[in-house]
C-alpha cells in the first residue's frame, strides 16, 4: 500500500510569510504527527492528531499550527516565518497509539 | 542531507562486519522504542522495534537489545553492507503518549 505521502518536496518562502505543508497518511491510519528536523536541534515533536483532535503538542511557538481532516489527511501551517523555521518538517503516520509510526520523505522548507 | 554540518558521533565500520550502535535513552516510563535509519534527503525509514516487556528482539540482520536498568538500547548489524550508510536514530515513547522522542543520531559509514 501507498506509504506516506508529503506535499510539496521542497518550499522556498520569504521571512515573514506563511506557509501550510500537507501530509496524506498511510491507508487506515488515523494519527498523524508532525515533527521538525533541524541539523542543531534533531528531531523535535510538534503537534500530533487523532480523529481531527490534537491530542499533543510540542514545544512550538504559536506560529506552528495543525489541523486533520475527516479522511485523515493533515496540514501543518507556519506563520510569520523565520529564518530559524527553515527545516526538514516530516509527517509521520501510525494505525494506533504507541505503535510503528511510519514517516514520509518531508518537506525542505527554506526561509529566506 | 539534514544532518550535513552537525556533529554526529560516527561509526566507520569494514564491509562485512558486525555494526553496534547505542543510545541512551531518558525516560524511565517509556515502553516503546524504535530504531529508524536515515538517508540523505530521506525521512527516517522503520527498521526494527521493542517493547519493554522484551530485552531482545530479532529481524533480518538487525538485533535489537534493551537494558531497562540503566536505560539504555542498542542495535546491532550483522554483516554490515555499504547500503547501510547512513544516520540511525533511536526514538522511545510510552503508552499513554503519542509523541516520539528521538535521540540524537549516528552516523554510519561502512568501508567497501
Amino acid at each position: 500500500k501507498a506509504g506516506v505521502t508529503q506535499t510539496p518536496r521542497y518550499l522556498i518562502k520569504t521571512r515573514g510569510q506563511q506557509v501550510t505543508l500537507s501530509c496524506s497518511p498511510i491507508s487506515g491510519h488515523r494519527s498523524v504527527s508532525w515533527y521538525q528536523q533541524t541539523p542543531g536541534q534533531g528531531l523535535q515533536f510538534l503537534f500530533e492528531y487523532f480523529s481531527e483532535t490534537q491530542r499533543n503538542k510540542g514545544n512550538f511557538p504559536g506560529r506552528f499550527s495543525g489541523r486533520q481532516f475527516s479522511n485523515s489527511r493533515s496540514e501543518m501551517n507556519v506563520s510569520t516565518l523565520e529564518l530559524g523555521d527553515s527545516a526538514l518538517y516530516l509527517c509521520a503516520s501510525s494505525a494506533k497509539q504507541g505503535y510503528g509510526y511510519t514517516f514520509g520523505s518531508g518537506t525542505r522548507l527554506t526561509v529566506v | 542531507g539534514e544532518n550535513v554540518g552537525l556533529h554526529l558521533p560516527t561509526l566507520s565500520v569494514q564491509e562485512g562486519d558486525n555494526s553496534i550502535i547505542n543510545c541512551a535513552y531518558s525516560n524511565s516510563a517509556s515502553d516503546y522504542f524504535i530504531w529508524y535509519k536515515q538517508e540523505s534527503g530521506k525521512g527516517p525509514q522503520f527498521i526494527i522495534d521493542i517493547r519493554s516487556n522484551m530485552d531482545k528482539r530479532q529481524g533480518q540482520r538487525v538485533t535489537v537489545l534493551l537494558n531497562k536498568t540503566v536505560k539504555h538500547l542498542s542495535l546491532q548489524i550483522a554483516a554490515t553492507q555499504p547500503g547501510d550508510s547512513a544516520v540511525y536514530f533511536c526514538a522511545e515513547t510510552s503508552n499513554a503518549g503519542n509523541m516520539l522522542t528521538f535521540g540524537g543520531g549516528t552516523r554510519l559509514m561502512v568501508k567497501p
